[in-house]
């Protein structure tokens, strides 16, 4: 079974900074017949559901600020979040989709 | 607009049943998979079941196997989890979740609030 981690468990950035989070899975979600890494991520805030930002690791839900970035392949993922708002406070979540779902333990995201 | 609403949450004692229910609106339900994802309290998110979306293809997390059933149906555009021998470790606020494709394998691109599901003596 694919095992998901994420690092730090979390961390403080100051308004404006770049945040950036890694995700890493044990075994490979890229499928090479097409190419694509099945890898998403989602933002949680206080008292909310998930909020789907970024499919296929790097591939930007429609309405999601240009802010957020995704990269990586393979085995291991980076969601940047390049100037960090007041509204970014959350948990962020990747979650490989290669199998059977599997979202990664969180990565909580505060101001500094 | 996109609606998913969850019920059938409540608080129960161990190794009773519970069944959830999800009504979607607002796409075209048997177009796409479904999922139940459970986060207890402060923890993190963990995916519990999937169904395609013609049922044909169900997966479960193995923490819930052989204990829940997902079900839906696609005339009255609901999604249901059967929870039975329910334990302490099934507290959770249960959310109801749209797959974006039609496989169980997928991401998710709508989310309900949830319901809370208790497991307590």
């Amino acid at each position: 079974d694919i095992v998901m981690t994420q690092s730090p468990d979390s961390l403080a950035v100051s308004l404006g900074e770049r945040a950036t989070i890694n995700c890493k899975s044990s075994q490979s979600v890229l499928y090479s017949s097409n190419n694509k890494n099945y890898l998403a991520w989602y933002q949680q805030k206080p008292g909310q559901p998930p909020k789907l930002l970024i499919y296929w690791a790097s591939t930007r839900e429609s309405g999601v600020p240009d802010r957020f970035s995704g990269s990586g392949s393979g085995t291991d993922f980076t969601l940047t979040i390049s100037s960090l708002q007041a509204e970014d406070v959350a948990v962020y979540y990747c979650q490989q989709y290669y199998s059977t779902p599997l979202f990664g333990p969180g990565t909580k995201v505060d101001i500094k | 607009e996109v609606q998913l609403v969850e019920s059938g949450g409540g608080l129960v004692q161990p190794g009773r049943s519970l069944r959830l229910s999800c009504a979607a609106s607002g796409f075209t339900f048997d177009d796409y998979a479904m999922h139940w994802v459970r986060q207890a309290p402060g923890k993190g998110l963990e995916w519990v079941s999937g169904i395609s979306w013609n049922s044909g293809s169900i997966g479960y997390a193995d923490s819930v196997k052989g204990r829940f059933t997902i079900s839906r149906d696609n005339a009255k555009n609901s999604l249901y989890l059967q929870m039975n021998s329910l334990r302490a470790e099934d507290t959770a606020l249960y959310y109801c979740a749209k797959g974006q494709s039609i496989a169980v394998a997928g991401r998710m691109d709508y989310w309900g609030q949830g319901t809370l599901v208790t497991v307590s003596s």
